[in-house]
């Protein structure tokens, strides 16, 4: 298995760009997703295959992966985008599916 | 419109057997896809449980394989969790998504508290 680390928490203003990093060794050889959470509420998939925006996402919302590493960019955050975001991987070997501790991300 | 609904009782004694049952509306069980467990205890990360494809195969979360029997119900279009022995430590929000990877539809999940 394999640990996928975030930074706790990001902090932005309104209409700044939020970036949020994902990494893990696996993740040169796997895909990462992205989800959103907000609080009472199931994760949203906002981020397919590090870069794939899912239909019914905001254009702010975009991916990259570089190596170990995947990021999560949004630019011009907004009020509404202020949740927890996991990213997540998995193992294509094994089935094996884990998930990041998670980034509090603040927009005020 | 596809909905993932879960469904089981709320508490369970320690030691005892947690059940949950999926509810799957707006696509069939029997499609080409596979079914998830997820977990999230209060104020952490989720935890992937186990999965069951449209054939019946299943793969689960190695810490938790001896404890979970996940299964699939052609008949009323869900899939279910069982967990024995549970603990404490099982506490948590339970989900129910369609995978595989990434999980596009997620149920509203149930909170299950272990205790006495």
């Amino acid at each position: 298995s394999h640990e996928l680390k975030q930074p706790p928490s990001v902090s932005v203003s309104p209409g700044q760009t939020a970036t949020i990093t994902c990494s893990a060794a696996a993740l040169a050889k796997q895909y990462a997703y992205w989800y959103q959470q907000k609080p009472g509420q199931a994760p949203v998939l906002v981020m397919s295959k590090d870069s794939e925006r899912p239909s019914g996402v905001p254009e702010r919302f975009s991916g990259s992966g570089s190596g170990a590493s995947v990021t999560l960019t949004i630019s011009g955050a907004q009020a509404e985008d202020e949740a927890v975001y996991y990213c997540q991987s998995a193992h294509a070997g094994s089935g094996t599916v884990i998930f990041g501790g998670g980034t509090q991300l603040t927009v005020l | 419109q596809v909905q993932l609904q879960e469904s089981g009782p709320g508490l369970v004694k320690p030691s005892g057997t947690l059940s949950l049952t999926c509810a799957v509306s707006g696509d069939s069980v029997s499609e080409n896809r596979w079914w998830s467990w997820v977990r999230q205890p209060p104020g952490k990360e989720p935890e992937w449980i186990g999965e069951v494809s449209h054939t019946g195969s299943t793969n689960y979360e190695p810490s938790l394989k001896s404890r979970v029997t996940i299964s699939l119900d052609k008949s009323s279009n869900s899939f279910s969790m069982k967990m024995m022995s549970v603990t404490a430590a099982d506490t948590a929000v339970y989900y129910c998504a369609r995978g595989p990877v990434p999980f596009d539809r997620w149920g509203q999940g149930t909170l299950v508290i272990v205790s006495t």
